[in-house]
């Protein structure tokens, strides 16, 4: 079973924040979280990952709560390119080994 | 950042035959991973592709299904074996070093008739 949920999906506005929150309550000390967009027919594209503090990239913010058993990602401007699948993964019991739930449909509107 | 490509990235095949899928990252990565995503479905890790020995594979797949070689540090070769509809699927490959970014490729997609 999967050790992550989210929302099955979310609109948003163009121009607005994007908050999607995970949930991950048994994730285990070492786990990463880790962030991956499929935008239709492509590959998951890497967004941003984090162990225990808040991360900021070029592309999105993460916030992981001091518990570590939710985390929520931020896109700060949404763009309809935004328009994609978003995962909330953990990489398991080795590095790198990434168990991906359902994902958010991310709809972005004008 | 690592560029990951596959071959080919898509295919027809008819059920009882073989595919084998290439995997090349254009740098040396630590780490390679192959994933299926079937259709409408999230991905599921298949296994790690071990370089120099036999790779470590998950539950529910077994080696004989699906072969997988990884012979130096930039490459990597997962083959469906005796394929049959239910194989029709997105194969992807993934790499990276290690607790840093994990690159995916942009996947095969494979149909079994």
């Amino acid at each position: 079973d999967a050790k992550t949920t989210q929302p099955p999906s979310m609109d948003c506005a163009e121009g607005r924040a994007a908050n999607l929150p995970c949930n991950h309550s048994t994730i285990s000390g070492n786990e990463y979280v880790y962030w991956y967009r499929q935008i239709h027919s492509q590959g998951p594209q890497y967004i941003i990952h984090g162990l225990k503090n808040n991360e900021t990239n070029e592309m999105a913010s993460l916030i992981i709560t001091e518990d570590r058993k939710s985390s929520t990602l931020i896109l700060p401007h949404a763009t309809l390119r935004d328009t994609a699948v978003y995962y909330c993964t953990l990489d398991g019991d080795s590095w790198g080994k990434l168990q991906f739930g359902a994902g958010t449909q991310v709809v972005v509107t004008p | 950042s690592a560029v990951i490509s596959q071959k080919p990235s898509r295919d027809i095949c008819q059920r009882g035959t073989s595919l084998t899928i290439q995997c090349q990252v254009d740098s040396q990565v630590t780490m390679m991973f192959w994933y299926r995503q079937q259709p409408g479905q999230s991905l599921t890790l298949i296994a790690t592709a071990n370089q120099g020995s036999e790779a470590t594979y998950e539950s529910g797949f077994v080696i004989d299904k699906f072969p997988i070689s990884r012979p130096n540090l930039t490459f990597s070769t997962l083959t469906v074996s005796n394929m049959s509809p239910e194989d029709s699927s997105i194969y992807l490959c993934s790499a990276g070093t290690g607790y840093e970014k994990l690159f995916f490729g942009s996947g095969t997609q494979l149909s079994v008739l």
